[in-house]
C-alpha cells in the first residue's frame, strides 16, 4: 500500500473550514484515498473515502488533485466536537479479503474556540 | 453509536489474571478486527477474522487468543499479560463487499 505524508498538527477557528493535507505520491491507479479521525480515547470514525473525483458527504469533502499524488480533507465549518486525529490512508479497494487499514500518526487537528 | 459495542470499557487486571473482551456488532457485517493502540502509537492490527475464519494473524504474541464463534460475535482472551500489553484495544467490523470499518468504542486495558 503507498504511505501516506501528513503534518502532525494544525489549529482551525471554530466555525472556519478545515483543510487538512495529505501526501500520497506514490499512489498507484487501484488505490483509494481514505479518512477516518480519532476523538480522545474513542474508536476511529469512517469519514470519507475516493478514488479520483472529489467526494462530499454530510461530514466532509474530499479533493483529490489530478495526478492523485495528494489530496485535501475540508471540514466546512469546524467545531470544537471536530477536534481529533485525522488519518489519510491509502488502500485498494478490494470488496473481499481482510481489506486491511494501515494506520500512520496523522494530523492532530484542534478548534480553538 | 456506530453499532459496535465493546465490553467491558475499562479493565485492570495483574500479570496472572486471565480475562477477556468482548465485541458484537448487529450490523450484518461479516469481517472482525481486533487492533491495539499504544499510547502515542498508531494502530496496530492484530486479527483478522471473515465469516468466522481467522484470514491474519499479525504476529501477535500468543498470550493473546482471539475468537469468534459467529459473525455477530468476536472475543479477545486474555492471559498472563505483560505491563506492556497496557492499551486501547478496538474493535471493527465490515461488510463484505465494502472497504469501510465500523469500530467500537474500545476497552482500555491496564495490566499491573
Amino acid at each position: 500500500d503507498a504511505k501516506t505524508t501528513q503534518p502532525p498538527s494544525m489549529d482551525c477557528a471554530e466555525g472556519r473550514a478545515a483543510n487538512l493535507p495529505c501526501n500520497h505520491s506514490t499512489i498507484s491507479g487501484n488505490e483509494y484515498v481514505y479518512w477516518y479521525r480519532q476523538i480522545h480515547s474513542q474508536g476511529p470514525q469512517y469519514i470519507i473515502h475516493g478514488l479520483k473525483n472529489n467526494e462530499t458527504n454530510e461530514m466532509a469533502s474530499l479533493i483529490i488533485t489530478e495526478d492523485r499524488k495528494s489530496s485535501t480533507l475540508i471540514l466546512p465549518h469546524a467545531t470544537l466536537r471536530d477536534t481529533a486525529v485525522y488519518y489519510c490512508i491509502v488502500r485498494v479497494a478490494t470488496g473481499d479479503g481482510a481489506n486491511n487499514l494501515f494506520f500512520g500518526t496523522g494530523t492532530r487537528l484542534t478548534v480553538i474556540p | 453509536e456506530t453499532g459496535v459495542t465493546q465490553t467491558p470499557r475499562h479493565l485492570v487486571m495483574g500479570m496472572t489474571n486471565k480475562k477477556s473482551l468482548k465485541c458484537e456488532q448487529h450490523l450484518g457485517h461479516n469481517a472482525m478486527y481486533w487492533y491495539k493502540q499504544s499510547a502515542k502509537k498508531p494502530l496496530e492490527l492484530m486479527f483478522v477474522y471473515n465469516f468466522k475464519e481467522q484470514t491474519e494473524n499479525n504476529s501477535v504474541p500468543s498470550r493473546f487468543s482471539p475468537e469468534c464463534p459467529n459473525s455477530s460475535h468476536l472475543f479477545l482472551h486474555l492471559h498472563t499479560l505483560q505491563p506492556e500489553d497496557s492499551a486501547l484495544y478496538l474493535c471493527a467490523s465490515r461488510s463484505s463487499g465494502s472497504t469501510v470499518q465500523f469500530f467500537g468504542p474500545g476497552t482500555r486495558l491496564t495490566v499491573l
